[in-house]
């Protein structure tokens, strides 16, 4: 079973600029999440979408969106860059339910560098 | 953001030796989990405990539920250097949506031939 794909893997953007994300599920899984990560704040959470619905979001400025299309794949969107949004953003999946199925597994990455 | 509390930061040990890490957090948790990350990859998830006091085993990984639901541990029996890499815990708080994952900060595990 193929894990979770993200594009691109690196990407270096300017000030002001916007960026488009991608993330693809384990097939099957219907539940993506949105993590940020940097040396100073670790792991942060930015929000969680399941069958196209943003279900959880987490403490990011609304220039960070996101969303979800029919075939799970899921998409985040940040706009008007700061230096500070340079980070490595993490998309994890689960199937979403009890026990077992709330475990999420992470692809690989992108990181985002703002200059 | 609220963040859970992990310790240590980061240790440096022989190959063959025993490793202890732990996480606490003032909120209750009703899941936690344990992930390893590498340089340039995303986590990957060695263990998840669900109830109070459970005591799970993943090869040389073992790792336990805190019986007041606000810690847990993870040792590592025999070191080998490809357990070199950052390990996180993450909790889910009592009653919280799914994606609402709090993360540890890390322990970076070193490990000398």
């Amino acid at each position: 079973k193929a894990g979770v794909t993200q594009t691109p893997r690196y990407l270096i953007k300017t000030r002001g600029q916007q960026v488009t994300l991608s993330c693809s599920p384990i097939s099957g899984h219907r539940s993506v999440s949105w993590y940020q990560q940097t040396p100073g704040q670790g792991l942060q959470f930015l929000f969680e979408y399941f069958s196209e619905t943003q279900r959880n979001k987490g403490n990011f400025p609304g220039r960070f969106s996101g969303r979800q299309f029919s075939n799970s794949r899921s998409e985040m969107n940040v706009s008007t860059l700061e230096l500070g949004d340079s980070a490595l953003y993490l998309c994890a999946s689960s199937p979403r339910g009890t026990g077992s199925l709330y475990e999420q597994y992470f692809g690989p990455g992108t990181r985002l560098t703002v200059t | 953001g609220q963040q859970l509390n992990q310790s240590p930061q980061s240790m440096f040990i022989q190959e063959g030796e025993d490793v202890s890490m732990n996480c606490t957090s003032s909120s209750i948790f009703n899941t936690w989990l344990w992930y390893k990350q590498e340089p340039g990859e995303g986590p990957v998830l060695l263990i998840a405990l669900y109830k109070a006091g459970e005591l799970t085993s993943n090869g040389r990984l073992t790792a336990q539920f805190g019986i007041t639901r606000k810690d847990s541990f993870l040792n590592i029996s025999a070191s080998i250097p490809s357990d070199v890499g950052i390990y996180f815990c993450a909790g889910r708080n009592y009653g919280g949506s799914q994606g609402n994952l709090i993360f540890g900060k890390g322990t970076k595990l070193s490990v000398k031939p």
